[in-house]
């Protein structure tokens, strides 16, 4: 079946101003990440969705992050007010198992570029 | 807190021959999974092999191997026969079976010369 997808591939934009970024997991995956990768560093881990229970929001780096997912399937970040700090590839990952203790299968990611 | 640390920033190899990246990591847990991810430069982060720490046997995966040392704390990777599309970014991973966090290393840069 098809991977994990995310949109937009690339985004460009102003210091201050709010983004988007999607992620569709692969069907019949009950578990939803997102991660950061800023240039030349390793991978971060924001958030974590686990079936119908309150996400783990303990790596996001400040009040200007949010994420939903919604039905259990889609999820959306959003950034707020963006600074260049927030310049980085994010990742979303899903995994089959309701308890997420398996295989994260990546998407190809969201490269965020903030002026 | 648990940390996995990569030592070598980059590697090379010669085609056909077989080169090995390093991987430790410190946990307290007992209930934990190691993964290696490769990392092309199309930046999709791609499974290569998967280990649980609960099986001794070490996983294989075709040209794919892991040597895993639970009591080291060691889970190096060897790539056997290098390609050139084996040229790309690993990491090294550690999933916590209590928090479902991957917990990456800063990876290995590998280069496969023709």
């Amino acid at each position: 079946g098809a991977g994990v997808s995310q949109s937009p591939s690339n985004k460009v934009t102003e210091k201050g101003k709010d983004v988007e970024l999607r992620c569709d997991p692969i069907s019949g995956h009950t578990a939803l990440y997102w991660y950061r990768q800023s240039l030349g560093q390793g991978l971060e881990f924001l958030i974590y969705f686990q079936g119908n229970s309150a996400p783990d929001k303990s790596g996001l780096p400040s009040d200007r992050f949010s994420a939903e997912r919604t039905g259990g399937s889609v999820s959306t970040l959003t950034i707020q007010r963006t600074q260049q700090e927030d310049s980085a590839v994010y990742l979303c990952a899903s995994s089959p198992r309701w308890d997420g203790t398996d295989t994260q299968y990546f998407g190809p990611g969201t490269r965020l570029t903030v002026l | 807190a648990q940390t996995v640390t990569q030592s070598q920033p980059e590697m090379s190899v010669q085609e056909a021959e077989t080169v090995t990246l390093s991987c430790t990591y410190d946990t307290s847990e007992s209930d934990y999974y190691l993964f290696w991810y490769k990392q092309p430069p199309s930046r999709q982060m791609i499974l290569v092999i998967r280990q649980e720490a609960y099986k001794q046997q070490n996983a294989t995966e075709n040209r794919f191997s892991v040597n895993f040392q639970k009591a080291a704390k060691s889970f190096s990777l060897k790539i056997s026969d290098s390609q050139l599309g084996d040229a790309a970014m690993y990491f090294c991973a550690y999933l916590s079976g209590a928090t479902n966090k991957l917990i990456f290393g800063t990876g290995t840069l590998l280069a496969v010369q023709p």
